[in-house]
């Protein structure tokens, strides 16, 4: 069962454009949602986050828009730069039964062309 | 420099060997976890702890086991009952003290089984 959907799975932006990645969820118990980039051979890290009382959020170049309606979030990449090419994570998190659980999406990758 | 270690970078075994994927962490978090990340999968859990001597399973815990002797580390073992191994792992941990802080990964190990 996949509770938080991701697309599209790859993404080609030229440099200077503008990237946009979406997820939906399906759980209102999630509450939180964070962003992860990863390089290849890396780990993922954090890139941004968002509670749900919040409709947008942005920090730099990176926007999340938050749709708590519509069970979807997205993100957007301002100005893209072949250094923002990465895979991108969108994740959902919740805490129950003693436990903080995140659910991620598939990912996306993202390539930006000069 | 706090973080997290995953050794060794890349693994090679034959198959029906069991293998074990070291995970240490310097940051002092309660909370660590495994995960697996196959190409177009995303990242799904496969074991987590919330303290020492204590795990929990996760989505496909299924032919790995974990141990959680000492705070600082988290070995995964992938046994020959896991009939598809080959995958990128990655370790991560968390500050539990604090709602909703992030995962922290490690760069991960790539296992190769033939």
């Amino acid at each position: 069962q996949q509770q938080v959907k991701q697309s599209p799975q790859s993404l080609i932006v030229q440099k200077g454009g503008i990237s946009i990645i979406n997820c939906a969820y399906e759980n209102t118990a999630f509450d939180y949602f964070p962003w992860y980039q990863q390089f290849p051979g890396k780990g993922p890290a954090l890139l941004i986050a968002i509670r749900p009382d919040v409709s947008e959020k942005k920090e730099g170049r990176f926007t999340i828009s938050f749709n708590k309606s519509a069970k979807q979030f997205s993100l957007h990449i301002m100005d893209s730069q072949p250094g923002d090419s990465a895979t991108y994570f969108c994740a959902a998190s919740s805490y129950g039964a003693g436990s903080y659980q995140l659910t991620f999406g598939k990912g996306t990758k993202l390539s930006v062309i000069p | 420099d706090g973080g997290i270690t995953q050794s060794p970078k890349y693994l090679f075994r034959k198959e029906g060997q069991n293998v074990t994927l070291s995970c240490e962490q310097n940051l002092n978090h309660d909370a660590m976890y495994w995960y697996r990340q196959d190409p177009g999968q995303g990242l799904r859990l496969i074991y987590y702890s919330q303290i020492v001597n204590d795990f929990q399973k996760g989505d496909i815990a299924e032919g790995y086991s974990v141990s959680r002797e000492k705070k600082e580390s988290f070995p995964l073992t992938v046994t020959s009952a896991q009939k598809n191994p080959t995958a990128f792992y990655l370790c991560a941990s968390r500050d539990r003290s604090s709602y909703n802080s992030p995962l922290h990964f490690g760069n991960g190990t790539r296992l190769t089984v033939t």
